[in-house]
């Protein structure tokens, strides 16, 4: 079956450091998303992309984030500078089109541990 | 904005019990309505939805979930557990017809079934 992949699994990192997530969308899908979790808290939405532009973007998503889509297959999450409250779980997804109905399949995460 | 409220964190059940599980939202439009599943070391994945219709949606392994649009809930349910239910559950919503496909979920429900 069909999954979305994302590396690396577990990023550790200093402050004020860049780092890039990257996903593997499921490979007929069209529109993208990145979600967080911090610990012990909710899974909050990022950011949407579909057609190669940003479609939705929460308030959380500022200057210091951007997405790409570099070539056919990944989907990458930038952190420019990293700060102490970037440390959360990321999380990847897909869906097939343009949908609310349609399901988001979900990446395993990875953990970004700031220091 | 749209909030996800899940009322219980933790629910311990014996195998065979039955599992209802809290879910309400804030929004003041129409809502289409997710449940999500995570199993110990698994992504997310979808385990019902609903959009319109009839207000009792049957989902995968067994579960189903009742939308109460009076309640603004939409109680997971599932008549007798197994210890392979063992995951954590979240609802989510996102606003109907409004052209975002962004996710709000609740803080999510461990589930530890005994056997």
């Amino acid at each position: 079956e069909p999954e979305v992949t994302q590396t690396p699994s577990h990023q550790v990192t200093q402050m004020g450091q860049e780092v890039i997530l990257r996903c593997v969308p499921i490979s007929n899908h069209l529109y993208f998303y990145w979600y967080r979790q911090i610990l012990g808290q909710k899974v909050e939405f990022l950011v949407s992309f579909y057609n190669n532009e940003i479609s939705e973007k929460s308030e959380i998503f500022d200057d210091q984030f951007s997405v790409e889509r570099p070539d056919g297959s990944n989907f990458t999450l930038k952190i420019r500078s990293t700060k102490l409250e970037d440390s959360a779980m990321y999380f990847c997804a897909s869906s097939e089109s343009a949908g609310a109905w349609d399901e988001q399949f979900f990446g395993p995460g990875t953990r970004l541990t700031v220091l | 904005a749209q909030s996800v409220s899940q009322h219980n964190h933790h629910v311990i059940l014996s195998e065979a019990a039955s599992l209802e599980l809290g879910c309400n939202y804030s929004y003041g439009g129409t809502v289409n309505l997710f449940w999500y599943v995570q199993y110990p070391g698994q992504h997310l994945q979808l385990l019902l939805k609903y959009f319109s219709g009839d207000p009792l949606v049957k989902g995968i392994k067994g579960f189903e979930a009742e939308f109460i649009k009076s309640k603004f809930s939409f109680n997971l349910r599932k008549p007798s557990v197994q210890w392979s239910d063992t995951a954590e559950y979240f609802c989510a919503v996102n606003p109907s017809g409004a052209g975002s496909y962004q996710l709000t979920f609740g803080k999510g429900t461990k589930l530890s079934v005994i056997p």
